[in-house]
């Protein structure tokens, strides 16, 4: 158990809906990092927070987004879903942004769109 | 551009040594990561190298050249369990944007 939960594990739901993943991360954690993961284009970046605040992004469409709350748990938004979106995703955290840790997953929320 | 690249797939005996290659070209790289992903499952850290050279810890080793942009992970003693995908991550320092990039991964499969 990497400490870091995420909900729901399995998702399905129709296209143009809209979805939110939610992560939490392990205790003391300040970064939280979103990935999707699906057989033809393998683990791809997200985005990036630590302590709130958006710090990097990656290949993110304009229909997701994301936010860190106080509490330091993370929401994924997916919004006007599309076949395509179907996928793995995870959350990971990490103790810090700078200087790159170890940073552990979540066991992932499976979404499939139909 | 940045590219990551690893075999796809691989197949090696129980008891056996098994090397999987990476080679990368990214800028600002900042270290490099090896994860081990059964299928289904989440990615679990294997190693991190920033500096040129051997990692080992237990039966695997990590190495890396920073010069040729080349990592291999090297797998001794082989065990069923370890079947399972191995995923080469960059990290990525620029500016302010700081990021994992992924390789597509090596499904290894070891047989008995």
């Amino acid at each position: 158990d990497s400490g870091v939960t995420q909900t729901p594990k399995h998702l399905i739901t129709a296209t143009g809906q809209r979805v939110t993943l939610r992560c939490s991360p392990r205790s003391g954690d300040l970064s939280v990092y979103w990935y999707q993961q699906s057989l033809d284009q393998g683990l791809q970046f997200l985005i990036q927070y630590y302590n709130g605040e958006e710090r990097a992004k990656g290949n993110i469409l304009e229909r997701f987004s994301a936010q860190q709350f106080p509490d330091l748990h993370s929401e994924l938004n997916l919004s006007s879903l599309e076949l395509g979106d179907s996928a793995l995703y995870f959350c990971a955290s990490s103790p810090q942004t700078g200087g790159y840790t170890e940073a552990f997953f979540g066991q992932g929320t499976r979404l499939t769109v139909v | 551009g940045q590219n990551i690249d690893q075999p796809t797939e691989m197949t090696a005996t129980e008891g056996a040594i098994v090397q999987i290659n990476c080679t990368y070209q990214t800028s600002g790289f900042n270290g490099l990561f090896w994860y081990q992903q059964h299928a289904g499952e989440a990615p679990t850290f294997l190693s991190y190298n920033v500096l040129d050279g051997l990692e080992e810890k237990g039966r695997f080793s990590s190495f890396l050249s920073r010069s040729k942009g080349y990592s291999y992970l090297l797998l001794k003693e082989l065990q069923m369990k370890d079947s399972a995908s191995y995923l080469c991550a960059v990290h990525q320092n620029a500016g302010n944007n700081r990021k994992l990039i992924w390789g597509l991964g090596t499904s290894l499969a070891v047989n008995p």
